[in-house]
């Protein structure tokens, strides 16, 4: 299975600023034939099912504020968070999809300081 | 737009099999290339696929779960249901069922992003 690894697991950040989670694959996630990373990210927030943010790495989903976005590679992603929101509170997962069984991190919660 | 409920017992004892419906509606489960997928979140922790299913019944399921897991569909009531044996209180979690924006080529199906969600239901194992 790979193995998907975030970091940090927890992070404050004053809102107005960045916010910075990373994710790190045990293998890579880029498909060469179509130059694509198999790399989702998710929002979660409290008693609420995951919600789709990005795909193929740095697709935004539509409705998702620009101030959300995805970047990297390989084997090393990040998901920034340009200007830290109120309502941005939450646990974010990233998630592969280059292969089954589909595997998650182990999920990053952002608070605000 | 499509939407997903989950459905079952809260409470299943020790040893014995966690079932759950999750019904979809807004939409026909047959409708376009998908998988039905569950997964599920003990309190606290992370994201843990357990397996998917076609339409037509092709199923994944997670290498350590697959002894104990069997997901079936049927498309005339537009739901899809996991059953899980022998369970312990390391199965407590909430269960949620996801579609699976899969891509189809040359037979075979590859694992995109889950969307949309159920709300998610939770399960304990206690006796």
């Amino acid at each position: 299975d790979i193995v998907m690894t975030q970091s940090p697991d927890s992070l404050s950040v004053s809102l107005g600023e960045r916010a910075t989670i990373n994710c790190e694959s045990s293998q890579s996630l880029l498909y060469r034939p179509n130059n694509k990373n198999y790399l989702a990210w998710y929002q979660q927030k409290t008693g609420q099912p995951p919600k789709l943010l990005i795909n193929w790495a740095s697709t935004r989903e539509s409705g998702v504020p620009d101030r959300f976005s995805g970047s990297g590679s390989g084997t090393h992603f990040t998901l920034t968070i340009s200007s830290l929101q109120a309502e941005d509170v939450a646990v974010y997962y990233c998630q592969q999809y280059y292969t089954v069984p589909v595997t998650f991190g182990q999920g990053t919660r952002l608070e605000i300081k | 737009q499509v939407q997903l409920q989950e459905s079952g017992p809260g409470l299943v004892k020790p040893s014995q099999t966690l079932s759950l419906t999750c019904t979809v509606s807004g939409g026909s489960i047959s409708s376009g290339s998908y998988y039905w997928t569950w997964i599920r979140q003990p309190a606290g922790k992370g994201l843990d696929w357990i397996g998917r299913i076609s339409t037509d019944g092709r199923t994944d399921y997670k290498p350590s779960l697959k002894s104990r897991v069997t997901l079936s569909v049927d498309t005339s009531k537009n739901q899809f249901f996991l059953e899980l044996s022998s369970v312990t209180a390391a199965d407590t979690a909430v269960y949620y069922c996801a579609r699976d924006n899969v891509y189809c080529t040359g037979g075979s199906c590859y694992p995109r992003w889950f969307d949309p969600w159920g709300q998610g239901t939770l399960v304990t194992v206690s006796s």
